[in-house]
């Protein structure tokens, strides 16, 4: 099984902040990736699909890069409503699709 | 624009069985696969199952094989996990997601149900 590892657990930032959050894959998924944001009570919300592609309605300030095993979602200008938990979801082994542990995005 | 709405969730005995349902709106449910993802309290993501759009293939995560059953009826429009042989590891949110737009990627999620597996 496909093992994704996201890096850092958490991190406090300020408004305005660049946040880059890492993602690691167990073995090479090539772009296989998508970026959810979850908010407390809410349900995921897929930001990125396919490593780098913007999905419909996000906000340019999110951006995705990367292939293979290691990937990179980053906030360019952090806003209040950016702070949540962000989980990365390998579809490699579709339709397995395994989950990072997330990342927390607080205010610091 | 699409709407996933989940159901069936509740407080239930370890040992004991309760099926969950997914009434999908708004999309042509029958042209999509459909999937479980589950949430333990303040945990990450883990998905569950999937099945395709016809009911023909399914997949299962290890933790649920041969307790947990993913089936669909498309002339209801709506999608069904059936889980049996509860235990208290399976306390969850149950969400429903499909790639409604795209082909790999969940881009359609439900507002998720509680199941709580507790004596």
């Amino acid at each position: 099984d496909i093992q994704m590892t996201q890096s850092p657990s958490s991190v406090s930032a300020s408004v305005g902040d660049r946040v880059t959050i890492t993602c690691r894959a167990s073995q090479g998924i090539s772009s296989w990736l998508a970026w959810y944001q979850q908010k407390p009570g809410e349900a995921p919300k897929l930001l990125i699909h396919s490593a780098s592609s913007l999905q419909s309605g996000v906000p340019s300030r999110f951006s995705g890069s990367g292939s293979g095993t290691e990937f990179i979602l980053n906030i360019s200008s952090l806003q209040p409503e950016d702070f949540a938990t962000y989980y990365c979801q390998q579809v490699n082994s579709f339709p397995r699709g395994t989950f990072g542990q997330g990342t927390k995005v607080d205010i610091k | 624009q699409g709407q996933l709405v989940e159901s069936g969730g509740g407080v239930v005995q370890p040992g004991r069985s309760l099926r969950l349902s997914c009434a999908a709106s708004g999309v042509t449910f029958s042209k999509n696969g459909m999937h479980w993802v589950r949430q333990a309290p303040g945990k990450g993501l883990e998905w569950v199952a999937a099945i395709w759009y016809d009911g023909s293939k399914k997949y299962y995560a290890d933790s649920v094989k041969g307790r947990f059953t993913i089936s669909r009826d498309n002339s209801k429009n709506t999608l069904y996990l059936q889980m049996n042989s509860l235990r208290a590891e399976d306390t969850a949110v149950y969400y429903c997601a499909s790639p409604i737009d795209l082909t790999y990627y969940f881009d359609y999620w439900g507002q998720g149900t509680l199941v709580t597996v507790s004596s």
